[in-house]
């Protein structure tokens, strides 16, 4: 069965510093997806990047960069010069590759508090 | 930008009641997805849907859930009997015809069960 482990429950900085993810996942499938989604106070939930398992480069897009090592199943994410409205849960996901649907499993998420 | 729309945003029923939530997917897409969030806790996948049939469910999703395309565009979540544990954010979600693509979830229902 798939896992996705976030131990971080809680993490609060000052506006402008960097906030590392962590984000380790359990899966037996040698091809699968890996995910970061953000949820603001208002409930919804935003994509933010994708990863595929057969790909480890990583990179950065805007203040996003993430760090995908496949041989410690770790997928961490750090938002860059961190903003107030950065302030978020932000949930690590995982899903298999089906031909008739993926279902997508959720870490418990990491509440991210930036104060100005 | 095409988007996954939800309705109600906010229901509030006595324990007991049908309720039926309901979501529009994004036009093209081909496989549609229910997901809740108890209140402080993770989201999880209740049902996945494609070719008008049920293609995976979790063990939450038993005999008093039901989903069902009725008309096309619209994707629906039929809880028949509700409890005070279903009390939830109900999200629903699309992805186009590979199954491998990224889901974008709707705003979600917001459901109280008293």
């Amino acid at each position: 069965a798939q896992k996705v482990t976030q131990a971080q429950t809680e993490i609060s900085v000052v506006e402008k510093e960097d906030v590392t993810l962590d984000c380790v996942y359990e899966t037996r499938d040698t091809t699968y997806y890996l995910f970061w989604y953000k949820q603001p106070p208002s409930g919804e939930l935003v994509f933010l990047i994708r990863r595929n398992s057969f790909d480890e480069q990583n990179e950065i897009s805007g203040r996003y960069s993430w760090n995908f090592q496949k041989s410690t199943s770790s997928f961490n994410f750090t938002i860059t010069a961190s903003q107030v409205v950065d302030s978020a849960v932000y949930f690590c996901a995982l899903s298999e590759i089906k031909a008739a649907g993926n279902k997508l499993t959720f870490g418990g998420g990491t509440r991210v508090l930036v104060k100005p | 930008e095409p988007e996954v729309t939800q309705t109600p945003s906010h229901q509030v029923t006595q324990m007991g009641q049908e309720v039926i939530l309901r979501c529009v997917p994004i036009s093209n897409h081909l496989y549609f997805y229910w997901y809740r969030q108890i209140l402080g806790q993770k989201v999880e996948f209740l049902v996945s849907f494609y070719n008008n049939e049920i293609s995976e469910k979790s063990e939450i999703f038993d005999d008093q859930f039901s989903v069902e395309r009725p008309d096309g565009s619209n994707f629906t979540l039929k809880i028949r009997s509700t409890k005070l544990e279903d009390s939830a954010m109900y999200f629903c979600a699309s992805t186009p015809g590979l199954a491998q693509e990224t889901q974008y979830f709707g705003p979600g229902t917001r459901l109280l069960v008293l």
